[in-house]
């Protein structure tokens, strides 16, 4: 079965700091995809970025990057001069295809809580 | 293009009654995906249909239960109520065969 984890609950940043959420995944599939997914209060769940396990360049999007260490089941996310507006639970998720070829089911991680502060 | 569409927002029930909640896709997009959301167990995967079929169930007991129209649109239903069932209950799109899913903003049940 595969799990995810992300072991801080709840983080806390100054406004235009940078911060860094941790998870961690445990899988025996070889071929994957990561995600982190943020949640704001309106509940609406918005991809934040995505990584392909058989790719080793870490994905960047904007203020957001991620370190992918595939062999020490690793994806963190960096969020760059945060902003008010990154206040938020992150999820981190994870997907792989099924024998069908199909991705179908997002597992993920039980969130981290992130206030920006001004 | 518009996004995942959820209704009703908010409900509220008691318990032994049933619901229908309502989900309409990203336009082309032929998997939808039901999740539910509670402060104690997290995000939990219920049913996964596409193209009228259902092709991955979860771990919830026969109570909860979906189905998929021949336009994609899905709804999900609940028989019997029970006070754990009181979650935010999100719904999923994306393409065939794509990893990404796209979120609804869900519909937050409340049963008393």
């Amino acid at each position: 079965a595969q799990t995810v984890t992300q072991s801080q609950p709840e983080m806390s940043v100054q406004e235009a700091e940078t911060v860094t959420l941790s998870c961690t995944y445990d899988t025996s599939e070889s071929n994957y995809y990561l995600f982190w997914y943020k949640q704001p209060p309106s509940r609406q769940m918005i991809l934040v970025i995505r990584q392909e396990a058989y790719k080793q360049q870490n994905a960047t999007e904007n203020r957001f990057s991620v370190n992918f260490q595939k062999a020490a089941k690793s994806f963190s996310l960096k969020i760059s001069d945060s902003q008010l507006g990154d206040t938020a639970m992150y999820f981190c998720a994870f997907i792989y295809p099924n024998s069908g070829g199909s991705n179908y089911k997002l597992t993920f991680g039980k969130g981290t809580l992130l206030t920006v502060n001004p | 293009k518009a996004g995942v569409t959820q209704t009703p927002r908010y409900l509220i029930k008691t318990r032994g009654q049933q619901v229908t909640l309502s989900c309409s896709p990203i336009s082309g997009h032929r998997s939808v995906s039901w999740y539910q959301q509670t402060p104690g167990q997290g995000l939990q995967f219920l049913f996964e249909y596409f193209s009228e079929t259902q092709r991955n169930k979860g771990n919830f007991p026969g109570r909860f239960s979906g189905r998929q129209f021949s336009n994609s649109r899905s709804e999900m239903n609940v028989s019997t109520l029970e006070l754990g069932d009181s979650a935010l209950y999100l719904c999923a799109s994306s393409p065939q065969g794509a990893d990404i899913q796209y979120f609804g903003a869900g519909t937050r049940l409340s049963v008393l």
